[in-house]
């Protein structure tokens, strides 16, 4: 069974600065992946997925996740954060239409 | 086209009392699943369900949790015989079904038990 591991319950970044929120995974099978966001009381929005192709997926918001299959890796990054970023990220795997999500990692951002 | 909807949003339950809360997927997707966040935690995957048939239970409680998804109707999560640690927010999402499909999110249900 496929799972997640997000490192860092808790990011805090200035505005302006690099953003990076870590995901690693493991499945036994090619994996689909996708970062969500969730921001207080309202359900998650899909930020962007990787299926098969490009192993840099851009999404939304500026933001953007590389592939890295030698790493097991999924990392989230925004080259320069704004106040409007501030909420919970999660990244999920699938590995055939099951979803497993990581346990979540909150952003703040600093004036 | 409207999205994953789920209601009721808010929901106030005494101890030992049943909760039922519903979802409704988004058009021509079959496939439902419910997921459980508690405050502070991340989101636990309860269960994964297709019309009539439950796919993967393996995340839902062994007593009190049950859930459905009939071929006419909502899916329905219920909750028998409610207790303080049930109180959380329960996130249901619907896919078409095709592997590495978006799945979408409903804007949840909070539970309260009092």
């Amino acid at each position: 069974a496929q799972s997640v591991t997000q490192l860092g319950s808790h990011v805090s970044v200035s505005e302006g600065a690099l953003v990076l929120l870590r995901c690693n995974y493991s499945s036994s099978v090619p994996p689909y992946l996708f970062w969500y966001v969730q921001y207080p009381n309202q359900g998650l929005q899909l930020l962007l997925k990787y299926t098969t192709g490009a192993t840099l997926v851009k999404g939304i918001n500026g933001f953007e996740a590389e592939f890295k299959k030698s790493e097991t890796s999924f990392h989230l990054t925004k080259p320069s954060a704004h106040m409007s970023d501030a909420a919970e990220y999660f990244c999920a795997v699938s590995d055939d239409d099951d979803m497993r999500f990581g346990a979540g990692t909150r952003l703040t951002v600093k004036p | 086209n409207a999205g994953v909807m789920q209601n009721p949003r808010h929901l106030v339950r005494r101890r030992g009392q049943e909760a039922r809360l519903r979802c409704s997927p988004m058009k021509g997707h079959s496939h439902v699943y419910w997921y459980r966040q508690l405050p502070e935690e991340g989101l636990k995957f309860m269960v994964y369900l297709q019309k009539e048939n439950i796919i993967d239970e393996s995340g839902m409680p062994k007593e009190r949790f049950s859930a459905e998804f009939p071929k006419e109707g909502p899916s329905i999560l219920r909750i028998q015989q409610v207790v303080r640690g049930d109180s959380a927010a329960y996130f249901c999402a619907s896919s078409p079904g095709v592997a590495g499909n978006t799945i979408y999110f409903g804007e949840g249900s909070w539970l309260t038990v009092v």
